[in-house]
């Protein structure tokens, strides 16, 4: 069975600054995606970024970019110059076959002006 | 991306009462999904909505109690049937359009039962 752990409950950061929010999972299958979503106060679950397994580069989007450690089974995102409208619930997710998705149990993310 | 509408927003029921759930997109979608976030909780996979047959539920989760319909490739509802406190919960569903693109997902339904 796939599992997904995010290992930091809260994180907080100054304004500006860079985050860097921590994801392990485990797994069997050779194929698969990793995904990050932010849920606002607002409840919808908003994709942040997506990286393919078979993939060698690390995912950017904008100021959102990830660490992933295939052999170490680790997938970080890091969020640069951080925004107020950051702020939010942010979920690890592991996706496989016909796009099942696991969540991890997420990381509120407070950002301090 | 697929625009998601999900029907209602919230809402507050009796114990032993069921609410459908509606999820409408604005194109044809391959997979459509139903989520369960109980309060601080993550997101659990219900079932995926089968276009055209019965969904695929997950371990936990049995169509007595959460009846899916997919009558199309744009259309889904989900029932939370004989509700009781433990099933106050944001129910989300969720869409993905093929070609290894990712879920999205709809805004969410306020479950709160009384």
């Amino acid at each position: 069975a796939q599992t997904v752990t995010q290992s930091q409950p809260e994180m907080s950061v100054q304004e500006a600054e860079t985050v860097t929010l921590s994801c392990t999972y485990d797994t069997s299958e050779s194929d698969y995606y990793l995904f990050w979503y932010k849920q606002p106060p607002s409840r919808q679950m908003i994709l942040v970024i997506r990286q393919e397994a078979y993939k060698q580069q690390n995912a950017t989007e904008n100021r959102f970019s990830v660490n992933f450690q295939k052999a170490a089974k680790s997938f970080s995102l890091k969020i640069s110059d951080s925004q107020l409208g950051d702020a939010a619930m942010y979920f690890c997710a592991f996706g496989w076959g016909a796009q099942k998705l696991v969540f991890g149990q997420g990381t509120r993310l407070t950002i301090n002006p | 991306s697929a625009v998601i509408s999900q029907k209602p927003s919230r809402d507050i029921c009796q114990r032993g009462t069921s609410l459908t759930i509606q999820c409408q997109v604005d194109s044809q979608v391959t997979m459509m999904f139903w989520y369960r976030q109980q309060p601080g909780q993550s997101l659990t996979l219900i079932a995926t909505a089968n276009q055209g047959s019965e969904a695929t539920y997950e371990s936990g989760f049995v169509i007595d109690k959460f009846p899916i319909s997919r009558p199309n490739l744009t259309f889904s509802t989900l029932t939370v049937s004989n509700m009781s406190p433990e099933d106050s919960s944001i129910y989300l569903c969720s869409v993905e359009t093929g070609g290894n693109q990712p879920q999205h997902f709809g805004d969410g339904t306020r479950l709160s039962i009384l």
